[in-house]
């Protein structure tokens, strides 16, 4: 089945604690995505990555670190996790282009104490 | 810089009212994509259509129909006949592919409550 993961997928962890969100696809997408949904603020872009090695900002990338060294997986690491960064977290993939449509993860909810 | 504006935070209906939501975009490209997204309840996120910046024709897929307008910077999407599965957040964004980088930038989403 095609599909995008996500581990794990709830997370309370305490400020400063050095936290890793796992994501995975299936469908040898190039490009994968990493967003947080907030209450009121919709869905923002942190990270994207358009191949293995080539990863980019989105709009709200500080305090978030990513690498992409397999096209199937896309962590999202949070070196020093703070209260701010509690949220709803996805994961999402889509093939080639900008006009493909992305296939996301189930969601990741992390709360930072 | 892009944006996604959805001015509608919540929207109530009866049942088998029609509905419209409202999507208006800016972007400086003029190759663009512009894309709902449904997350009902249950949370996940569920990609209804897409349409780019040189196809302006209107699109009906059942209940759902679009309305994409470039004079306006608008994209709209209109449930007819609205039913209690319809309840969910719905999600306008914006795509682009320019100078080198990707971006997606979503709506804040509008919550939409059918009841029966």
């Amino acid at each position: 089945e095609a599909q995008v993961t996500q581990n794990p997928r709830y997370l309370i962890t305490v400020t400063g604690k050095k936290l890793t969100v796992t994501c995975s696809q299936n469908m040898n997408h190039e490009y994968m995505s990493w967003y947080r949904q907030d209450p009121g603020l919709g869905l923002r872009q942190i990270y994207y990555s358009m191949n293995v090695e080539v990863t980019d900002k989105g709009d709200v990338p500080e305090g978030y670190k990513v690498s992409r060294k397999e096209k199937r997986n896309f962590p999202l690491i949070l070196e020093s996790p703070s209260p701010n960064q509690t949220s709803l977290y996805f994961c999402a993939s889509r093939w080639g282009t900008s006009g493909n449509e992305q296939f996301f993860g189930p969601g990741t909810r992390l709360t930072v104490l | 810089a892009q944006k996604v504006t959805q001015a509608q935070t919540e929207i109530s209906v009866v049942e088998k009212e029609d509905v419209t939501l409202d999507c208006v975009y800016e972007t400086r490209d003029t190759t663009y994509y512009l894309f709902w997204y449904k997350q009902p309840p249950s949370g996940e996120l569920v990609f209804l259509i897409r349409r780019n910046s040189f196809d302006e024709q209107n699109e009906i897929s059942g209940r759902y129909s679009w309305n994409f307008q470039k004079s306006t910077s608008s994209f709209n999407f209109t449930i007819t006949a609205s039913q209690v599965v319809d309840s969910a957040v719905y999600f306008c964004a914006l795509s682009v592919d320019s100078g080198g980088y990707q971006k997606v930038t979503f709506g804040t989403g509008t919550k939409l409550q059918v009841i029966p």
